[in-house]
Parts: structure tokens; C-alpha cells; sequence
């Protein structure tokens, strides 16, 4: 059984600090990951993609990848109230079969107070 | 732009009943996904299609079935609506792992 796991918060971060997002995943095959933000009634959207250990960064958001501990982080600066919401994190797996499924962590939420 | 449409954005049924929910996506891509969402269980995969005709079983199959006629369009069918399928229902599609969600459909079954 193919786990993703976050830690469903509140995470709760001043405006302007930076908020740090944690996610680890029980499948060493996995090749690919991704956040999305998810607004309270709203469905996901994607804001970050990570395929290589190392750091991605765009924007404000900037993915970190550790294959080796099976770690996958998401670091938001200089958070902004506009950024409160639900960030899930999602694991892909190579192999002909897998179609591009995803599987699911819960979900962190975050909130930045003013 | 990428775009994936649901055809309704809220819906009440009555148990018992038949209900068809439609995603279309505008972006030629071979795989759509069906889940649903409820506090406290995550997104569930229900069905999946990477190809017309073509569906698979995800985690949760049982009281829905699926049908892809067309590469743009992806039905989630409840054969007997039930009040445990009250849920919010998103489509996805992707061509390789990205996946890219539509507006989701709120359904509630009294």
C-alpha cells in the first residue's frame, strides 16, 4: 500500500514569515511530486512539480526533494493571507501501468494571520 | 490555457436515483480520473481511463461505474444513488503525471 503522509496542521504562520510544508511518502519507485493548493469549496490546483532531488523554486514557492529519506517539502515566502488553504501533497510512480495515478496525502492547512 | 469542465457545480438527488456527472477536458489527454472528497478521508480514486474505452478500478469502485466514449469526456455514473455517495466529486485528467482538476460537482443524496 502506496502511503503519502502530511501532518494535517493548522499550520499557522504570521504574514510574512515563511511557512514550511512536510510531506513523506512510503515508496522508494516514486518519481514524481506535486503540491497543490486547494481553497476551502474549491478543487486542487497545481502549484509546484519536482521530479530530482534538490530545490525547485518559483515564485515565492520552492519544492524541496530528498529521495534518500523519502521527504518532500514545500517553503512559501513572505506568506500572505491570500495563501491560507489546504496544501496536498501527491506522488506519481513510474511503470507502464501506472497511467499517471497519483496517490493523495490528506492534506496540510495553513493559515496566515494578518 | 489548461481546462477540464464539470457539468454541474452542485446537485440534489434522491435515493434511488440514476446520476450522471460529465467532465470534458479541452486538452487532448489520454488519462481522466474520477475521486471523491471527504473531510477527514482525502481524495479517493473511484474509476480511472487512459484511453477511449478503456477504465480501470481505483480504490473505491463499488456503486459507481464509468464510460469514456470520447478522448474529452468522462461520465461517473451512480447506478442507484445512495445518502453515503453525498460527497464532493472531481474529475482530473493528465497526459503524463500532472494532473489538472475540474471545478468539482457538490452532490447531495436525500
Amino acid at each position: 500500500q502506496k502511503e503519502v503522509e502530511q501532518n494535517s496542521g493548522p499550520l499557522s504562520v504570521p504574514e510574512g514569515a515563511i511557512a514550511s510544508l512536510n510531506c513523506t511518502y512510503s515508496d522508494r519507485g516514486s518519481q514524481s511530486f506535486f503540491w497543490y493548493r486547494q481553497y476551502s469549496g474549491k478543487s486542487p490546483e497545481l502549484i509546484m512539480s519536482i521530479y530530482s532531488n534538490g530545490d525547485k523554486e518559483d515564485g515565492r514557492f520552492t519544492a524541496q526533494l530528498n529521495k534518500a529519506s523519502q521527504y518532500v517539502s514545500l517553503l512559501i515566502r513572505d506568506s500572505q493571507p491570500s495563501d491560507s488553504a489546504t496544501y496536498l501533497c501527491a506522488v506519481g510512480y513510474a511503470g507502464g501501468t501506472s497511467y499517471g495515478k497519483l496517490t493523495f496525502g490528506q492534506g496540510t492547512i495553513l493559515t496566515v494571520h494578518p | 490555457d489548461v481546462k477540464v469542465t464539470q457539468s454541474s457545480r452542485y446537485l440534489v438527488k434522491r435515493t434511488g436515483e440514476k446520476v450522471f456527472l460529465e467532465c470534458v477536458q479541452d486538452m487532448d489527454h489520454e488519462n481522466m480520473f474520477w475521486y471523491r472528497q471527504d473531510p477527514g478521508l482525502g481524495l479517493r480514486l473511484i474509476y480511472f481511463s487512459y484511453d477511449v474505452k478503456m477504465k480501470e478500478k481505483g480504490d473505491i469502485p463499488e456503486g459507481y461505474s464509468v464510460s469514456r466514449e470520447k478522448k474529452e469526456r468522462f461520465s461517473l455514473i451512480l447506478e442507484s444513488a445512495s445518502t453515503n455517495q453525498t460527497s464532493m466529486y472531481l474529475c482530473a485528467s493528465s497526459s503524463s503525471q500532472s494532473q489538472y482538476f475540474g471545478p468539482g460537482t457538490r452532490l447531495l443524496v436525500l
